[in-house]
């Protein structure tokens, strides 16, 4: 079936460092991708979005980059801070027969020490 | 703005009794709210989306008479894990979207239910 999995499931990382968090998916179909962050007993919480039509996206300190050709995703942060330690989850939405799905990754864990 | 608000953040409850958790969207209204659950250490898994006024549609494998949904106004939606189980312990998460995309949606803050 469809996955939306992540390559590492811990990414540890000096504070003001940068930081890469992977997403692969399977599902060539899917045309919106989301990253979320999730602290501890939190719910999700959106951090940027990237349509299909477009390879990269920035905001503030963030960067998602997506690669349509191997089905990759990345989320970059830059100069991290404590409060970056986090899960960090990639979502990605296809319309399934007219209805949208939003499928989660598993998620990875960014730890940023201090 | 769109702030989406869960209650309560924990519960414990004993093995056979119901629960009820509530999730509001309080500087919107909610066309569709999702909600979904987090085993620990795993990604969260769409458990049902309900629309305002209608039944709510269950994903594969959810069951419909164990996990009630009920979608009253444009900004409150229930879950009631009914008949409890150790098993069903998990972290319960909602969201809220004024359409029906997925995509659109914002997310409480979860509730931790542990079933002794």
């Amino acid at each position: 079936g469809e996955s939306v999995g992540l390559h590492l499931p811990t990414l540890s990382v000096q504070e003001g460092d940068n930081s890469i968090i992977n997403c692969a998916y399977s599902n060539s179909a899917s045309d919106y991708f989301i990253w979320y962050k999730q602290e501890s007993g939190k719910g999700p919480q959106f951090i940027i979005d990237i349509r299909s039509n477009m390879d990269k996206r920035q905001g503030q300190r963030v960067t998602v980059l997506l690669n349509k050709t191997v089905k990759h995703l990345s989320l970059q942060i830059a100069a991290t801070q404590p409060g970056d330690s986090a899960v960090y989850f990639c979502a990605e939405n296809a319309a399934n027969f007219g209805n949208e799905k939003l499928t989660f990754g598993t998620g990875t864990r960014l730890t940023i020490i201090p | 703005g769109a702030v989406v608000s869960q209650h309560p953040s924990r519960v414990i409850c004993k093995s056979g009794t119901s629960v009820k958790i509530e999730c509001r969207s309080l500087d919107f209204q909610a066309t569709t709210m999702f909600w979904y659950r987090q085993f620990p250490k795993q990604s969260l898994m769409l458990m049902a989306t309900s629309n305002e006024g209608s039944k709510a549609t269950y994903e594969q494998g959810v069951e419909k008479d164990k996990f009630l949904i009920n979608h009253a106004s444009l900004t409150l939606s229930t879950l009631t894990v009914t008949s409890a189980h150790p098993e069903d312990s998990s972290f319960y998460i909602c969201s809220a979207s004024k359409t029906v995309r997925y995509t659109e949606a914002f997310f409480g803050q979860g509730t931790r239910l542990t079933v002794v």
